[in-house]
């Protein structure tokens, strides 16, 4: 079965500082790979995805991830957390074999503190 | 455009009440979802469709009916509201890349 484990209920990282939010995933072949981000009473905005190609994918907002699929890992990084990042980031994995009509597997979230 | 759109924002219903989410896409895809979100599970999918009139359950669809008529809307109906219900509810649309809705939050009492 599909399954999204995001390690990390909880981070606090300096302004300024470098993130890594991780995401592993089970699946029998490559899935599709997705990060949301959700702001505090918002809805889930897409930061960035990865269907095929190149395994370093750029995103929204300096975020960008990297799927390596010897570990079947879909981290987050950001080279400079700013104080506007702090919210909950889930990652989610999609079926390969219905690409538009399956839905997703989300983590249970990571929330992110941006201390100054 | 205004993507995906729910109606209502917020609600309050009492133990056995009943009530209709409205979800509403105008990106004309195929693809419709309900999700739930509560603290500490992330989102699970609770019904789905893959086109108008076509609908099919997710991972926790009991005490959840759904319809869809308008390829646009995809509505959730709660026929019998329980407490364990209270959670808030995102619609989304997908045409490979899921889209999401504000979300509704719903307490039943």
């Amino acid at each position: 079965a599909q399954s999204v484990t995001q390690p990390d209920i909880h981070i606090t990282v300096s302004e300024g500082a470098s993130l890594e939010l991780r995401c592993n995933y089970s699946y029998g072949a490559t899935p599709y790979l997705f990060w949301y981000v959700q702001s505090p009473g918002q809805g889930l905005q897409l930061l960035l995805k990865y269907f095929s190609g190149d395994t370093l994918v750029q995103g929204i907002k300096g975020f960008e991830a990297e799927f390596k699929r010897s570990q079947s890992s879909f981290n987050l990084r950001k080279p400079s957390v700013h104080w506007s990042d702090a919210a909950e980031y889930f990652c989610a994995v999609g079926s390969r074999a219905n690409q538009a009509g399956t839905a997703l597997i989300f983590g249970k979230g990571t929330t992110l503190s941006v201390s100054s | 455009n205004a993507g995906v759109t729910q109606t209502p924002k917020f609600r309050v219903l009492k133990t056995g009440q009943s009530m209709t989410l409205l979800c509403a896409q105008d990106m004309n895809h195929e693809y419709m979802y309900w999700y739930r979100q509560d603290p500490g599970m992330g989102l699970r999918l609770i019904h789905y469709s893959v086109g108008e009139g076509t609908t099919a359950k997710g991972e926790v669809p009991d005490g959840y009916n759904v319809s869809r008529l308008k390829k646009q809307n995809f509505l959730l109906g709660l026929e019998s509201a329980a407490p364990s219900q209270t959670s808030v509810y995102f619609c989304a649309s997908s045409t490979g890349t899921q889209y999401f809705g504000p979300g509704t939050r719903l307490l039943v009492l």
